[in-house]
């Protein structure tokens, strides 16, 4: 069974600090999906970024970041120079390549206050 | 705006009742997921559909239905609601069944009162 763990419940920060989010994930697939979601407090869900299994590159959006390291089975987020509209519950996901198992499975997430 | 849209925004209704949520997919999405979002159980996956066929169950309650018609919008139905049903419910869409991002819709929140 797939599983996320995201083991940070609450982090706050000042403002221009770098913040990590941790990401630990569990599937028996060799084949699969991570994804990160951020969730402001309007509620919304918004994407912010998929990688596939076979992809371990590290991707950098502006001043996100992330890092995916298979022998850890971890996808980390990192903030560079946090700002006070990144305050938000930030979710990390999983989703499996074989059929019925598409679906996102979720971690528990965690709510990321960043302080002016 | 993810292009998914959901109706209504709000619902409150009694224990007892029965309610629809609407949810239409972003333009070419095939793909309709359904999630609820309640403090003690996170994010759970309810149900996927693809092109109008039932993919994939989660844990959706017997009480819970839904279906997705030709023009690929799909309902979710809940019946004899309790008070352990209010959560926010989430539609999502995504162009393949496999591996595609999804894109949220913003939401219907339920309260059962």
């Amino acid at each position: 069974a797939q599983k996320v763990t995201q083991a940070q419940t609450e982090i706050s920060v000042v403002e221009k600090e770098d913040v990590t989010l941790d990401c630990v994930y569990e599937t028996r697939d060799t084949t699969y999906y991570l994804f990160w979601y951020k969730q402001p407090p309007s509620g919304e869900l918004v994407f912010l970024i998929r990688r596939n299994s076979f992809d371990e590159q590290n991707e950098i959006s502006g001043r996100y970041s992330w890092n995916f390291q298979k022998s850890t089975s971890s996808f980390n987020f990192t903030i560079t120079a946090s700002q006070v509209v990144d305050s938000a519950v930030y979710f990390c996901a999983l989703s499996e390549a074989n059929f019925g198992n598409e679906k996102l499975t979720f971690g528990t997430g965690t709510r990321l206050t960043i302080i002016p | 705006d993810s292009g998914v849209t959901q109706t209504p925004k709000h619902l409150i209704t009694a224990t007892g009742q029965r309610v629809t949520l609407r949810c239409s997919p972003r333009s070419g999405d095939l793909s309709v997921y359904w999630y609820q979002q309640s403090l003690d159980q996170g994010l759970q996956f309810l149900i996927q559909y693809y092109n109008g066929e039932e993919r994939a169950k989660g844990n959706i309650l017997e009480r819970f239905s839904a279906q997705q018609f030709p023009d690929l919008h799909s309902e979710l139905n809940l019946s004899s609601l309790e008070l352990g049903d209010s959560a926010l419910y989430f539609c999502a869409s995504s162009v393949g069944p496999t591996g595609a991002e999804q894109f949220f819709g913003p939401g219907t929140r339920l309260t059962v009162l």
